[in-house]
């Protein structure tokens, strides 16, 4: 079936330090795919999708290319803000077969940054 | 502002109550979502929604039900809470036919005690 796994938390980093967050997918044909953030205390919003392959997503500074190759769209900034300190969650939609409104989601990364 | 409330952002309730959570839409979605979050687990789909009156099973819909009388409005039923369904739980909504954007609303934490 389709999956999401991203690596595990929490990632622990200085301001205007590197970012990368990794996310690989399992997937039937060629699904769609997401980084949603949550803030501390909020609901999940958008960051960033890419909807087919070599498709670069990018919002805020951060940016996540669609790689079908490694089936992968891992979340990467070059240099993160206290203010980035939240919940990361990759998710794909699959866009094969029926039920394609449900998206998936991986389990989450904290990211913490320390000024 | 587009919005997605639901009513309570957080509950108390004993094993073996009847809990209702409210969510509510402002966007005139079609496609409405209930999923719960846990520390490890991710997110996880309990039921959905496509149209008034219409439900689907998600993931993981034991122990819940939900109700969809009007478009805007999709409530998540515990007909009797137990410890285990302590969870943050988020409703969400998108438009039939976007590119699977969710609006996403702050959550409700319930603790079963």
């Amino acid at each position: 079936g389709n999956s999401v796994t991203q690596m595990e938390g929490p990632v622990t980093l200085s301001e205007e330090a590197f970012l990368t967050i990794n996310c690989t997918y399992t997937a039937t044909g060629y699904p769609s795919l997401f980084w949603y953030v949550q803030y501390p205390g909020e609901g999940l919003q958008l960051l960033l999708k890419a909807t087919k392959a070599d498709d670069k997503g990018s919002n805020k500074g951060f940016e996540a290319t669609y790689r079908k190759e490694t089936t992968s769209f891992h979340l990467e900034k070059g240099s993160v803000q206290v203010s980035d300190s939240a919940v990361y969650f990759c998710a794909l939609r699959s866009n094969y077969g029926g039920a394609t409104n449900k998206l998936i989601f991986g389990t989450g990364t904290l990211l913490a940054v320390q000024p | 502002d587009v919005k997605v409330t639901q009513s309570s952002r957080y509950l108390v309730k004993r094993t073996g109550e009847k809990v209702f959570l409210e969510c509510v839409q402002d966007m005139d979605h079609e496609n409405m979502f209930w999923y719960r979050q846990d520390p490890g687990l991710g997110l996880r789909l309990i039921y959905f929604s496509y149209d008034v009156k219409m439900k689907e099973k998600g993931d993981i819909p034991e122990g819940y039900s939900v109700s969809r009388e009007k478009k805007e409005r999709f409530s998540l039923i515990l007909e009797s809470a137990s410890t285990n369904q302590t969870s943050m739980y988020l409703c969400a909504s998108n438009q039939q036919r976007s590119a699977n954007v969710l609006t996403f609303g702050a959550g409700s934490r319930l603790t079963v005690l």
